[in-house]
This record gives structure tokens, C-alpha cells and sequence, in this order.
């Protein structure tokens, strides 16, 4: 079943503004993980971030996580023409028998114009 | 330096016939994991895999899909007898040993499956 759901489905911004993009999950985690793929390319892993983490920063990305309200988001701040690509989150489960394997929303499609 | 390589990158089938997707992991990483990425839709787990060891086939359809890591060799996800529904990217990813579930995946660029 689908955990993590994005919001927006796609968005459009100018090149220097900044983008957000928001995550909604249903179970308890272990860590919540984003990634960006290119079209007709694998996915690349972005960030990781911890459920006892609140807050993450890794250059130009900036990530949240609110474990009360299930949900994440992903800023990226001056945007360029290059960052144009989908965005999805990935959640590992927390509960025993999982060994690892994601669960991936339908991600965000972000287009960045220059 | 490579990363996690599949192979082939496009592979065209009729319907009936059997399809192999072939997966390099990354140097040193044992853990591989099969992914299956329908038009426009995220990716859903399919398969994780250990040498020689199945330990999550929770995701794959009970019947027609199989997946192998040996010893030696690639993982392989084999679909037999496909349909046209079978159509997809499918990626395979994989991460380091010990490390535990803190961990990214790294993932190749995929195979992908169109069925005529």
C-alpha cells in the first residue's frame, strides 16, 4: 500500500525562488528518506532523516519531520533550472519484522523555469 | 567507481514470453532490493535480498515473478509468462552490509519492461 503521499502532485517555480514539497504517512516510522529522479534515470538519494530528529539541512535542502502530524517536507532554497525533477519520499518501517525495504509515495513533480 | 548497474536498461517482450532483469549492486554492498515503478506512480517494494538469502518477497505478485542474488553473480528478477500488465521500470537498489535500517538506497537506473 501506498505510506507516503506528496503534496503538491506538481509545481511550477522561477529559477532563485524556493520550493516546497510536503509528505503525509500513515504508520510509525524509523526514518523518513528523500530522493529526487530525473526522467528516464534512477532515483538519488537526498537526505535521510530520523523519527527522533525534528529538523535536517544538507546545502540548499532543508527537511522537516513532525511525527505527531505523520508528515514531512522538503524545501529547497534558490532553486535552479538543474533541481527540475520529481521528488519523493520514502518511509522504512519501525516495527520489527521489516528489514529495510521503502515505501514510496507518488512524489512531486517540480519544474524549475530560467 | 560504478554504482549499481542493471541490465538491460529496455527490454521488449511478447506476451508469453520471459523476461530477465539483471542488477549489479554497488562494491561491498550485500543487501539489494527489486522496486517496480508504473507511469506517473512511485515505486513499490517488490523483493529484498541477501546472498543466497530471500528475506522480504512480501511485494511480488505471487505467481510468475521469482528473484535470485547467488553467491556469485547478479540479482536476478525473472518474470515468466508475461502480460501486458507486467509493463514497467523496474529498479533494483542496494545498500551496505551492517549498517541497519539508518541507511539510504542506491539505486540504478532501471530496466525497462515493455510488453507487445
Amino acid at each position: 500500500s501506498q505510506q507516503g503521499e506528496e503534496d503538491p502532485q506538481a509545481l511550477s517555480i522561477q529559477e532563485g525562488e524556493n520550493a516546497t514539497m510536503n509528505c503525509s504517512y500513515k504508520t510509525s516510522i524509523n526514518n523518513l528518506q528523500w530522493y529526487r529522479q530525473n526522467s528516464g534515470r534512477g532515483l538519488v538519494h537526498l537526505i535521510l532523516i530520523r523519527s527522533n530528529e525534528r529538523e535536517k539541512h544538507s546545502g540548499r535542502l532543508r527537511v522537516t519531520l513532525d511525527t505527531s502530524k505523520k508528515s514531512s517536507s522538503l524545501l529547497i532554497t534558490a532553486s535552479r533550472a538543474a533541481d527540475t525533477a520529481s521528488y519523493f519520499c520514502a518511509t522504512a518501517s519501525d516495527y520489527g519484522g521489516s528489514q529495510g525495504n521503502l515505501i514510496f509515495g507518488k512524489g512531486t513533480k517540480l519544474s524549475v523555469k530560467p | 567507481n560504478a554504482g549499481v548497474m542493471q541490465n538491460p536498461r529496455h527490454l521488449v517482450r511478447r506476451r508469453g514470453q520471459e523476461a530477465r532483469l539483471r542488477c549489479s549492486p554497488m562494491k561491498g554492498h550485500s543487501h539489494v532490493y527489486w522496486y517496480r515503478q508504473l507511469p506517473e506512480e512511485g515505486l513499490k517494494f517488490m523483493v529484498y535480498l541477501q546472498k543466497e538469502n530471500i528475506i522480504d518477497e512480501s511485494g511480488m505478485p505471487k505467481e510468475r515473478f521469482s528473484a535470485e542474488f547467488p553467491k556469485e553473480g547478479p540479482s536476478i528478477l525473472r518474470i515468466q509468462q508475461v502480460v501486458r500488465g507486467d509493463s514497467a521500470a523496474y529498479f533494483c537498489a542496494s545498500s551496505p552490509t551492517d549498517r541497519g535500517v539508518h541507511q539510504p538506497q542506491h539505486f540504478g537506473d532501471g530496466t525497462r519492461l515493455s510488453i507487445l
